[in-house]
């Protein structure tokens, strides 16, 4: 079935710091979805993008469609102590594959630096 | 506004008990799914139902059952546990299959001894 290969699976930010993670997939995509779990709850979304090449913004956070449909990208800007968790992107392929569902990366898990 | 309301949020049975997980939405939503998350498996659809009256087998629905009780409710059912199925389960809800983001709810956490 159709993957979307999520990256980092982890990493470490320190308070400031700016922060990228990426999704990419070997077919099309129609939209891409970017959600963020705290610990104990269940996904929340923070972005949705519609259009390749789109580039939108949620407070610190930007997030873009690629322009080939088949990747995005969130960073995260100055990063605080709330931003850890886990974050999702999930996508809708193009042609209602996968019986109109999302499909959903592994997640990138974000903690405090020690 | 509730959005998506799951009972209950912890529970342990044994291994052969059954339980059921109940999933209401309030946003008039057609399509409902549950998920079961896993450390380094992300979310698996195991069931879904686009539409009221209608529900699907997704990635992992063995050992799982589903009812749409109605357009608000979708309860998942286990009719002998395994330890397997020790998760955190999520269900969602969407306005409608290929449309927009997908709404959770906070999640039932299983342990099955």
């Amino acid at each position: 079935g159709q993957q979307l290969n999520q990256s980092p699976q982890s990493m470490f930010i320190q308070e400031g710091e700016d922060v990228s993670m990426n999704c990419t997939s070997s077919s099309i995509f129609n939209t891409w979805l970017w959600y963020k779990q705290d610990p104990g709850e269940g996904p929340v979304l923070l972005i949705a993008l519609y259009k390749a090449g789109e580039l939108t913004s949620n407070g610190r956070l930007t997030a873009q469609f690629g322009i080939t449909r088949k990747d995005s990208f969130l960073n995260i800007s100055a990063s605080i102590p709330s931003d850890v968790g886990i974050y999702f992107c999930a996508g809708q392929p193009r042609g209602g594959g996968s019986q109109g569902n999302l499909i959903f990366g592994k997640g990138t898990k974000l903690s405090v630096k020690p | 506004n509730a959005g998506v309301t799951q009972t209950p949020k912890f529970q342990v049975l044994k291994t052969g008990q059954s339980m059921t997980l109940q999933c209401a939405q309030d946003m008039n939503h057609n399509s409902m799914y549950w998920y079961r998350q896993d450390p380094g498996m992300g979310l698996r659809l195991i069931y879904y139902s686009a539409s009221e009256g209608t529900t699907d087998k997704g990635e992992v629905p063995n050992g799982y059952n589903v009812s749409r009780l109605n357009k608000r409710e979708f309860s998942l059912r286990l009719e002998s546990a395994a330890p397997s199925q020790t998760s955190v389960y999520f269900c969602a809800s969407r306005l409608a299959t290929g449309t927009y983001g997908y709404t959770f709810g906070s999640g039932t956490r299983l342990t099955v001894v």
